[in-house]
């Protein structure tokens, strides 16, 4: 089945720092990439949504230039968060859609950043 | 008002009981309806797709009501193992087709 490898699993960076989190594709072909953000005890809520060689689509509040969204291929994104602040601290998760409809909708294992 | 509300719990069921919970979605135009489970800090997993028709998968019943714009699960027989919180999940339609997140119900199934 569809598989997306996302990593870091879990990062601790310093205030200041920026950290950049991995998505790939490993069977299939993702043209979209969801990026997600979860805070504790509450549900996903959507950052942005990026096709391949274009630019991503923020959601209102996110913030374009914080959270640095590339997807240059068909089996990579990466989101970096700039300039982290300890309000920054969350899980972050990738979903991909592929060409195919039967792959639904594959998420990656997630990030827990704490940024200290 | 959400774009999909859920009782977000705890449900504290004794094991073997049968659970159910609820979703409403504001969205009229949305597409597809699913139920993802997501276990304490890890990613959601697709627990089912929700149809028109009903869909049942081993001991989960799910239904979509479009004109309520109201999803349901039904869990019979919990199993300690079912624990985990149950996000009800639409498909926003569009271009972009993103998935919009509920805030998900908590099931506890006690031994």
């Amino acid at each position: 089945g569809a598989v997306v490898s996302q990593h870091p699993s879990r990062v601790i960076c310093k205030s200041g720092t920026s950290v950049k989190i991995e998505c790939r594709s490993l069977d299939f072909q993702a043209t979209t990439m969801f990026w997600y953000r979860q805070f504790p005890k509450q549900s996903l809520m959507l950052m942005a949504t990026s096709n391949e060689g274009s630019k991503a689509t923020y959601e209102q509040g996110v913030e374009k230039d914080k959270f640095l969204i590339n997807h240059a291929s068909l089996t990579l994104s990466t989101l970096t968060v700039t300039s982290a602040h300890p309000e920054d601290s969350s899980f972050y998760i990738c979903s991909a859609r592929g060409t195919v409809w039967g792959y639904g909708y594959t998420f990656g294992s997630g990030t827990r950043l704490t940024v200290v | 008002r959400k774009e999909v509300e859920q009782d977000p719990g705890p449900f504290n069921v004794p094991e073997g009981a049968t659970v159910a919970f609820n979703c409403t979605y504001s969205n009229s135009a949305s597409q597809s309806f699913f139920w993802y489970r997501q276990d304490c800090r890890k990613e959601p997993k697709l627990l089912m797709s929700v149809y028109s028709s009903g869909n049942e998968d081993g001991r989960f019943t799910a239904q979509l009501n479009r004109a309520s714009q109201y999803i349901s699960l039904l869990i019979r027989d919990s199993k300690l193992s079912d624990s985990a919180t149950y996000l009800c999940v639409v498909n926003g339609g569009g271009a972009t087709n993103k998935l919009i997140f509920g805030t998900g119900t908590l099931l506890a199934v006690q031994p």
